[in-house]
């Protein structure tokens, strides 16, 4: 069965320190895509990135990074010199492979809230 | 553009009482969903459709209706309110049915049922 584990439930930084959110995952598909989510305090859930099973190249984006490896089953989330701002409960899920026109079913990870302090 | 709307915001049920939770979106989407979140699960899906007219379980569909008449509307409705679907829910659209595109989600509907 599809399952996405986020062991960290909570992380609290210091502004300006970089922190490392794990994702791990399972899947028998061998095509699939991870996704991150972020849910500020306000509560709407913003999509930050995409990222198939074929392409494990690390990607960047301004004081976001993400690390992708087959190998280890896990797709981290990287902020560098955190912001305040950044407070928020991220979520990493994986979205099953469509079967039979099923359409793309999102499978959450229990979230890490992230609080960075001032 | 208001991509996906949910009404209400908040609401207090008794239970047993019933309602439907509205979701629109004006994006032409095919895909819409369901989720309901709950401290420390993550979010899980409720019910999805793959179009007008097509709808399908998730992993927790049990106590939640759900139709598609038109591509803009999804609503859910609770036939008999328990307190076990004391939860915020969020309704999500996509593109297409591929499972490769990003789903758009609502700003949720924080339910309580006493």
């Amino acid at each position: 069965a599809q399952k996405v584990t986020q062991a960290q439930t909570e992380i609290s930084v210091v502004e300006k320190e970089d922190v490392t959110l794990d994702c791990v995952y399972e899947t028998r598909d061998t095509t699939y895509y991870l996704f991150w989510y972020k849910q500020p305090p306000s509560g709407e859930l913003v999509f930050l990135i995409r990222r198939n099973s074929f392409d494990e190249q690390n990607e960047i984006s301004g004081r976001y990074s993400w690390n992708f490896q087959k190998s280890t089953s896990s797709f981290n989330f990287t902020i560098t010199a955190s912001q305040v701002v950044d407070s928020a409960v991220y979520f990493c899920a994986l979205s099953e492979l469509m079967i039979y026109n099923q359409g793309g079913k999102l499978i959450f990870g229990q979230g890490t809230e992230l609080s960075v302090k001032p | 553009n208001a991509g996906v709307t949910q009404t209400p915001k908040f609401q207090v049920l008794k239970t047993g009482q019933s309602m439907t939770l509205q979701c629109a979106q004006d994006m032409n989407h095919e895909y819409m969903s369901w989720y309901r979140q709950d401290p420390g699960m993550g979010l899980r899906l409720i019910h999805y459709s793959v179009g007008a007219g097509i709808t399908d379980q998730g992993e927790v569909p049990n106590g939640y209706n759900v139709s598609r008449s038109t591509t803009e509307d999804f609503p859910l409705r609770l036939l008999s309110a328990a307190p076990s679907q004391t939860s915020v829910y969020f309704c999500a659209s996509s593109l297409d049915r591929g499972s490769d595109q990003p789903q758009h989600f609502g700003d949720g509907t924080r339910l309580s049922i006493l």
